[in-house]
């Protein structure tokens, strides 16, 4: 079985500063790895994913995220955020077929 | 190109009644996913119909039940609801084969259900 943990539960950040969300996973076979944000009452918008290739994954709003096979591990970051970057950021794992496992969530406050 | 709509947007429930959630997939997504997500949780997949099939269910029992209809539209069915029951729902849709990613998944609003 999958699992996600998304080790900080919030992140407060001040503007322009950079911020990384951190996201460890766990499964025997190989995944699909996945960043969502959530807007307040909204559904999920698709940052970024990595389904293979370089490691280094670059994503709308300015995101990239690295994959650490060996470390099981899908950090997000951003150099400069914005005050319009404060929200509800989800890891999410896949390993085929859009059944996602998601984290429990970073809620990114950010600051002026 | 429409994106994933769903309705109602928020509802209000009585312990023990059934609820219908609708979703309308993205134009051309054959394949479409039901998440619950519960107050400051991540989002649970519930289950999956591909071309009108169950393709697939996570860990929820069978008073949480779904149809795709040839329009590749959805809906959610639950009965005997429980207070627990109160959550977001999000579909998501998705084109391709089933099991391959030749696509991304599109999530629509969700859905506001409250269980008094």
């Amino acid at each position: 079985a999958q699992s996600v943990t998304q080790l900080d539960s919030q992140v407060p950040v001040f503007e322009e500063a950079p911020v990384e969300l951190r996201c460890n996973y766990s499964s025997s076979v190989s995944v699909y790895l996945f960043w969502y944000v959530q807007y307040p009452n909204q559904g999920l918008q698709l940052l970024l994913k990595y389904l293979s290739g370089s490691t280094l994954v670059k994503g709308i709003n300015g995101f990239e995220a690295e994959f650490n096979k060996s470390q099981t591990s899908f950090h997000l970051r951003k150099p400069s955020v914005h005050i319009s970057d404060t929200a509800e950021y989800f890891c999410a794992v896949d390993t085929g077929g859009f059944k996602t496992i998601f984290g429990a969530g970073t809620r990114l406050f950010v600051k002026a | 190109e429409t994106g994933v709509t769903q309705s109602p947007t928020h509802l209000i429930k009585t312990r023990g009644q059934q609820v219908t959630l609708r979703c309308s997939s993205q134009s051309g997504h054959n394949t479409v996913s039901w998440y619950q997500q519960a107050l400051g949780q991540g989002p649970q997949f519930i289950f999956q119909y591909y071309r009108e099939e169950e393709n697939g269910r996570g860990n929820f029992p069978p008073r949480f039940s779904g149809l795709q209809f040839p329009n590749y539209s959805s809906e959610l069915n639950v009965n005997a609801l429980e207070l627990d029951d109160s959550a977001l729902y999000l579909c998501a849709s998705s084109a391709g084969l089933a099991g391959e990613f030749t696509d991304t998944q599109y999530f629509g609003p969700g859905t506001r259900l409250t269980v008094l």
